[in-house]
């Protein structure tokens, strides 16, 4: 039961140009979106959201887009750099009582210098 | 900068045993979580809970688990009978009361106990 699904398990960048990382959903009753990234033997640290009733958040390097009609978001790292190479998690909450995450499997995003 | 911690980070058990995870929240917020990912696949919901009970629980979070929040800080997840596939890093997070200026969504997550069981 993929409700989340991160299709590429791993991208590679040079240092410097954008990394892109996709993520689609199938349940309509989603609300808010969340990307974590995951360093080895660590736990996800949050890194940027949104809400269903935007389309894009900023905040410094990292962009997140929604696009709800594709049930489809992505999140933009400019420019990229080397500490960026970690695992990073797309993950949805339909909200309601308890803002339980549902979690795709997760890109290795790799920044070579 | 506040965080969440766990204890014991590596917990080796023999199947049949109990075990008790630990977690201790950042300290103003109200809703806690159990998660696990097993090796090589995605992290899962297990619980979570709030003003003193379960608010919801996956399907994985059968009798064998239960939770419990025995003071103000510490937020547990005991496991009474392991077995070999509860091997798997388990998660506390916790996320503030929403207010404004605040959101719910956001989740904090601890470095995760890493369950081993024999």
């Amino acid at each position: 039961d993929q409700q989340v699904k991160q299709n590429s398990p791993s991208l590679s960048v040079q240092e410097g140009r954008i990394s892109i990382l996709n993520c689609d959903y199938t349940n309509s009753m989603f609300d808010y979106f969340l990307w974590y990234k995951k360093y080895p033997a660590e736990g996800p640290t949050f890194l940027i959201s949104i809400s269903s009733i935007k389309d894009k958040n900023e905040d410094g390097r990292f962009t997140v887009f929604l696009n709800k009609s594709a049930k489809h978001l992505s999140l933009h790292i400019v420019p990229s750099q080397p500490g960026d190479s970690a695992v990073y998690f797309c993950a949805a909450s339909a909200g309601g009582s308890n803002y339980k995450l549902t979690f795709g499997k997760g890109t290795l995003l790799t920044v070579n210098p | 900068e506040p965080e969440v911690t766990q204890t014991p980070s590596h917990q080796v058990t023999q199947m049949g045993q109990e075990v008790i995870l630990r977690c201790v929240p950042i300290s103003n917020h109200l809703y806690f979580y159990w998660y696990r990912q097993i090796l090589g696949q995605k992290v899962e919901f297990l619980v979570s809970f709030y003003n003193n009970e379960i608010s919801e629980k996956s399907e994985i979070f059968d009798d064998q688990f239960s939770v419990e929040r025995p003071d103000g800080s510490n937020f547990t997840l005991k496991i009474r009978s392991t077995k070999l596939e509860d091997s798997a890093m388990y998660f506390c997070a916790s996320s503030e009361p929403a207010s404004y200026g605040s959101n719910s969504y956001e989740q904090y997550f601890g470095p995760g106990t890493r369950l081993t069981v024999t």
